[in-house]
This record gives structure tokens, sequence and C-alpha cells, in this order.
């Protein structure tokens, strides 16, 4: 079974620009994840979905959106980029949030210059 | 407010060794735990997972050990070998449809 796959593996942005990011679930899995990762915050939750729907929200500005199509996969978009949105951005899938793993994509770098 | 945090953020152990990982959790309302690795360039992987009713579970030269009363979750790695050299976090499932992370630890094996 392919695992969770992220597009693009690197993204070079300039402030003010905007973003969309791709992730693709491992078959079978309706339950898609997003977080953030820097050297300073860890691993921090951004948002997720399940059916289509976001069930649950991080504590991001609202400049971080996502969605999540009828197949599963899913985007997120971040507008007016940032220096501090420097980052790499991991989806991670799952078939049930609260008693089953997360798996993760290997994420996509982002560095806004 | 919730968190996931972890004693130790590196850990240098002798190849042959035992490594133990250790985190500490505030929300006693969190009801399933996990365990995953993390290599340069790549995602956090899946280790080993236990449940708010168990107290222990061993899966292939990985232990985790949960004590409720103290909200601590532990992760024993048994022969540790230069393989197993990357960043560890711990996780808990707060029930609201999000994964919490813990800061991370290093581990460093030492040939």
């Amino acid at each position: 079974k392919a695992g969770v796959t992220q597009t693009p593996r690197y993204l070079i942005k300039t402030r003010g620009q905007q973003v969309t990011l791709s992730c693709s679930p491992i078959s079978g899995h309706r339950s898609v994840s997003w977080y953030q990762q820097t050297p300073g915050q860890g691993l921090q939750f951004l948002f997720e979905y399940f059916s289509e729907t976001q069930r649950n929200k991080g504590n991001f500005p609202g400049r971080f959106s996502g969605r999540q199509f009828s197949n599963s996969r899913s985007e997120m978009n971040v507008s007016t980029l940032e220096l501090g949105d420097s980052a790499l951005y991991l989806c991670a899938s799952s078939l049930r949030q609260g008693d089953s793993p997360l798996h993760f994509g290997n994420g996509t770098r982002l560095t806004v210059t | 407010g919730e968190s996931v945090g972890l004693h130790l953020p590196t850990l240098s152990v002798q190849e042959g060794d035992n490594s133990i990982i250790n985190c500490a959790y505030s929300n006693s309302a969190s009801d399933y735990f996990i365990w995953y690795k993390q290599e340069s360039g790549k995602g956090p992987q899946f280790i080993i997972d236990i449940r708010s009713n168990m107290d222990k579970r061993q899966g292939q030269r990985v232990t985790v050990l949960l004590n409720k009363t103290v909200k601590h979750l532990s992760l024993q790695i048994a022969a540790t070998q230069p393989g197993d050299s990357a960043v560890y976090f711990c996780a808990e499932n707060t029930g609201g449809f999000k994964t919490i992370f813990g800061a991370g630890t290093r581990l460093f094996v030492k040939a």
C-alpha cells in the first residue's frame, strides 16, 4: 500500500505570496491532519479533516486554510506569506482520529524569503 | 493547558545498551498515546501505541509504559542500534480530533 504523498517536496516563495500544498493519504484513510514543524516550536497542529469536514483547528491565523476532497485528498493554503511561515509542513492520514496512529508523509519544505 | 513534554532533550547511549525516553503529559482525559521516530529528511514514523486501559505494551525491541497516576509515558528500546539514532516524539490524542506532540528527544547511538 502506498504511503502518504506530499507535493511539492520543496518550495521557495517571497513574502506576500500565497502557496498551496497537496497531500494524498493512504488508500482507505479518511482522516487527514496537517502539522507545521519548526525547530523552535516543534510539531504544531494546524487542522484535521474527515469526510470533507474540518473537525478541529489549531491556533493559527486565518491565513492558514485547508480543504479535503471527496477522494480524501487534501490541500492546505497559506496566503500573504510571512518569513515566519518558513517551516516543514507535514500531512498525516489515519483510519480514525482517537485510536489509530497517524501516518505521515515526508513533508513540504517551505522557505519564505 | 494541554501539554506533552519530554524530560530530556538529548540522549546518548552506547550501541547494544537499552535506551529509555521519558515523557510527561498533563491532560488526564487523554486516552491514547503514541510514540513516533523521525529521521532526518523524513516525516515522523509510527513506532508503538498504547491505550489508557493498559500500562504496558511490547513491540519488536520496543516497550511503552504508561503510568496514569503520575501522567508519565516512557519508551524503552532494547539493544539500541545505530539505526535507532533519530528524534523521538511522544504524542497524545485528546479526543478532540487532534493529536498533540511533545518537544522531542534526540537519541544518539555511539558505535
